[in-house]
């Protein structure tokens, strides 16, 4: 497998425009997560699906994003309108979720996000 | 509510020294416990984890963490440090009822002194 795939790798945009980042998960996989990591706040779980549901979104910092899984393969994490201070990474990583256990997830090279 | 507590933002370690990155968490329930490492420019990585089977957990890279739970700490330990373990490492918790997103620490970021 070619294990969860993010696009870009680099989004330089300006602010006010919309973003979207895309994800592919691990095939089988029945968990999703989207992650931002800056260097003030670490890591932050923004929400995360579980067969292509939305279990908790209270991550999500504002109403300008939203995140969605219209199938088990693909995910978006839209940011409308941008600002400078959502300059972050973005990781989405995807768990077996074997048993009901969610813990070993598999992420993503990242989508490191550049809003001026 | 779970937590984990990294202490040490930095720590430096000469090549052939030991490493000992610490990790204390804060459970309601019976945890589990991860050690996630990422390198440069790179996603994290699962290095080892601890489901309760075993209190001594032996990880890739020929990484080790012991889960304590007298002292609610689950340390990463490495005999003999190798240049190619610089990078930062994460210590995580969830709750052992699976079904539940991992919480994380704030990380550490390992340097090896040649």
């Amino acid at each position: 497998d070619a294990g969860v795939i993010q696009s870009p790798r680099h989004e330089v945009t300006e602010m006010g425009q919309e973003v979207t980042l895309r994800c592919k998960p691990i095939s089988g996989h029945d968990y999703l997560f989207w992650y931002r990591q800056t260097m003030m706040r670490g890591l932050e779980l923004l929400i995360y699906f579980n067969n292509n549901v939305p279990i908790d979104d209270s991550g999500m910092p504002e109403d300008r994003f939203s995140a969605k899984m219209p199938n088990a393969s693909f995910s978006t994490l839209k940011i409308q309108p941008s600002e400078p201070r959502d300059s972050a990474v973005y990781f989405c990583a995807s768990s077996p979720g074997d048993s009901g256990f969610v813990g070993e997830a598999f992420f993503g090279q990242g989508t490191r996000l550049t809003v001026v | 509510a779970q937590s984990v507590t990294q202490l040490g933002s930095h720590v430096s370690v000469s090549e052939g020294a030991l490493v000992l990155l610490r990790c204390n968490y804060s459970s309601s329930v019976p945890p589990y416990l991860f050690w996630y490492v990422q390198y440069p420019n790179q996603g994290l990585q699962l290095l080892l984890k601890y489901t309760s089977a075993a209190t001594l957990v032996k990880g890739i890279n020929g990484f080790e963490a012991e889960f304590k739970k007298s002292e609610t700490s689950f340390h990463l330990t490495k005999p003999s440090a190798h240049m190619s373990d610089a990078a930062e490492y994460f210590c995580a918790v969830s709750p052992n009822f699976g079904n539940e997103k991992l919480t994380f620490g704030t990380g550490t970021r390992l340097t090896i002194i040649p």
